[in-house]
């Protein structure tokens, strides 16, 4: 069973600031089967990245993922107001399709 | 525009019975899987299960095979989830999502709090 662990639990910035989160697998998951979703607070879930790195359709280009094997990165290049939110990332791939525990970016 | 609309919110007592729905509109409805999430209050996403409206193929997580059932109505474009004896851990947001063809999860109803309590 894969485990996917985020980190940080909790990132703490301002607006205008760079964010680096990070997915790390309990084993190789390859590329094509990594997803970034981003949640607000009453909100339901969004896709943001699929593919470990293509952004979904109308997510602005600040939002960027990279990695394969086990290790995965989502980035924002520079924080706008909106985007601060718990972010969760999962291996689709796989029946079980488990999700991280979740990184929750949070005004400094 | 691809849209999932889900049921209301629900109070229920331990030991009662639930069917939520979640009608997809806007896509060929038989043509992908639809998803169930759950989200326990305070906490992270958890994967529950999928059926395939075309064919009714349904495929459980382990954690809630047995604990909910999973269905859909091709006639109405209605998928659902459904409990026969409901406790008070079921206690959560429930989301239903459609499968991109790839797996990735790419439309989101707006979710159905359930509340079990005595």
């Amino acid at each position: 069973e894969i485990v996917l662990t985020q980190s940080p639990g909790t990132l703490s910035l301002s607006p205008g600031e760079r964010a680096t989160l990070s997915c790390r697998a309990s084993q190789s998951v390859g590329s094509s089967y990594l997803g970034w979703y981003q949640q607000k607070p009453g909100q339901a879930p969004r896709l943001l990245i699929y593919g470990a790195s293509s952004r979904a359709t109308g997510i602005p280009n600040r939002f960027s993922g990279s990695g394969s094997g086990t290790d995965f990165t989502l980035t924002i290049s520079r924080l706008e107001p909106e985007d601060f939110a718990v972010y969760y990332c999962q291996h689709y791939g796989s029946s079980r399709k488990p999700f991280g525990q979740g990184t929750k970016v949070e005004i400094k | 525009e691809v849209q999932l609309v889900q049921s209301g919110a629900e109070v229920k007592k331990p030991g009662e019975s639930l069917k939520i729905s979640c009608k997809g509109s806007g896509y060929s409805f038989t043509s992908y899987w639809i998803g169930w999430v759950r989200q326990l209050p305070g906490e992270g996403l958890e994967w529950m299960g999928i059926v395939f409206p075309g064919d009714s193929d349904t495929r459980y997580s382990p954690s809630f095979q047995g604990q909910v059932t999973i269905a859909a109505d091709k006639s109405i474009n209605t998928a659902y989830l459904q409990w026969s004896s409901l406790k008070a851990s079921d206690t959560a947001m429930y989301y239903c999502v459609t499968l991109d063809s790839s797996g990735y999860l790419d439309y989101w109803g707006q979710g159905i709090l359930v509340t079990v309590s005595p």
